[in-house]
């Protein structure tokens, strides 16, 4: 099993651009998650997507930020337009729903960098 | 809300055990977790013990519950350079994480 793949892993760029980013969970996993880090306010969760469908994105900070789950195997992250503060590693993790526990297994995250 | 605190740093000496411990408020918490994460890599999932149990051993680590105080603790046994990493306790009741700020372990020969 290949684990939760990102891309990129390093994305650096200017202010008021636009930023993508991607994910591919774990096969046959139903639940995905994306969360950022900073030093500052350690790991966020941003959103949640259960079968695809966004549950909870109560986490993302503004309009700015925009997630989207076409698929099973595929999530897409987007800032537009991007700020410096928007700087943070951004982690896509992938679980499988159980009845309880969810047992969240995490991507190697994409560190971005807007300057 | 839900709140995990973590000690910050912990430095041990290699083959000694590291006792990491974390506190934790929310009493309808269902599971708990540890993750590790070394630099420039994402969180591994190390292991996770169910509110009901008091104990778990999985080769050199062992989680201990105390439920009614709210506190988890994990041992890791002879402990190796590579362990040297940075260690988040989480809770949750559903689909929610909350994790601590995370426990920097330095282990030194």
């Amino acid at each position: 099993d290949a684990g939760v793949i990102q891309s990129p892993r390093h994305e650096v760029t200017e202010m008021g651009q636009e930023v993508t980013l991607r994910c591919k969970p774990i096969s046959g996993h139903n639940s995905l998650f994306w969360y950022r880090q900073t030093m500052m306010r350690g790991l966020e969760l941003l959103i949640y997507f259960n079968n695809n469908v966004p549950i909870d994105d109560s986490g993302m900070p503004e309009d700015r930020f925009s997630a989207k789950m076409p698929n099973a195997s595929f999530s897409t992250l987007k800032i537009q337009p991007s700020e410096p503060r928007d700087s943070a590693v951004y982690f896509c993790a992938s679980s499988l729903t159980r009845l309880y526990g969810y047992e969240q297994y995490f991507g190697p995250g994409t560190r971005l960098t807007v300057t | 809300g839900e709140d995990v605190e973590q000690s910050l740093f912990l430095s041990v000496r290699e083959g000694d055990s590291s006792v990491i411990n974390c506190t934790y408020t929310d009493s309808s918490s269902t599971y708990l977790y540890w993750y590790k994460q070394e630099p420039g890599a994402g969180l591994q999932l190390l292991t996770y013990i169910f509110s009901n149990m008091d104990m778990k051993q999985d080769q050199r680590l062992t989680v201990l519950l105390n439920k009614k105080d709210k506190h988890l603790s994990l041992r890791i046994a002879d402990t190796q350079t590579g362990d040297s990493a940075i260690y988040f306790c989480a809770e949750s009741n559903d689909y929610k994480l909350s994790f601590g700020a995370g426990t920097t372990v330095t282990v030194r020969a």
